[in-house]
């Protein structure tokens, strides 16, 4: 089964400062992870995805599969990076069904 | 502007009362996918398919019916409101299904008295 945890429903910085939210997926195969986020009163828009392996917007989101964990960072979180962020994850030949994770509301404060 | 159109944007709906969520998109994805947004649960499937004439169930699927009749639309229906399904539902597409990126519609705000 997949399965994508976010143990951190709130997640508040200062700017500037660094910024960690964490994923971790639990899947037997070989996973794709995104990121999604949903800034106040817009849709839900991808920001990155781990095949890609680049930055978005200063965020960039490594892979590690010993540890499960697809952590979403960025070295000086700026107040516009405020919003949910999403984790989730597809089975490559699996399900064909995206999982998301609960989401981490992160406020980032002036 | 090419994407996802959800209506109505809310709804305070009785309960008992038959519902449809309306969806459509003009990117001419195989697949589509219906999710609730719910504080603290995250984002749960309710139906996707994964091209027009095709359903499936996803996670929360009760109480809840989709149809695919052509590429462009997929309404969900709820066939008598309970307050349970006071909710913000998205809509998505994707160019196939599997680990294509999820295109979400704007969602629908729906409370259920």
């Amino acid at each position: 089964a997949q399965r994508v945890t976010q143990p951190e429903k709130l997640l508040s910085v200062f700017k500037g400062a660094p910024v960690e939210l964490k994923c971790n997926y639990s899947y037997s195969g070989s996973p794709e992870l995104f990121w999604y986020v949903q800034y106040s009163r817009q849709r839900l828009q991808l920001l990155l995805r781990h095949i890609s392996r680049e930055s978005i917007k200063g965020f960039t989101a490594d892979l590690n599969k010993g540890e499960t964990s697809f952590h979403l960072k960025k070295p000086f979180a700026q107040e516009e990076d405020s919003a949910m962020y999403y984790c989730a994850l597809n089975g490559q030949g699996g399900s064909e069904k995206l999982v998301f994770g609960k989401g981490t509301k992160l406020t980032v404060n002036p | 502007i090419a994407g996802i159109t959800q209506a109505p944007t809310s709804q305070i709906l009785a309960a008992g009362r038959r519902m449809t969520l309306r969806c459509t998109q003009d990117m001419r994805h195989n697949a589509m996918y219906w999710y609730r947004q719910d504080l603290g649960l995250g984002l749960r499937l309710i139906h996707y398919s994964n091209t027009a004439g095709t359903t499936g169930k996803g996670e929360v699927p009760d109480g809840y019916s989709v149809s695919r009749a052509n590429t462009d639309d997929f309404p969900l229906t709820l066939a008598s409101a309970v307050p349970s399904q006071t909710s913000v539902y998205f809509c998505a597409s994707s160019a196939t299904p599997g680990n294509s990126p999820l295109h979400f519609g704007n969602g629908t705000r729906l409370t259920v008295t």
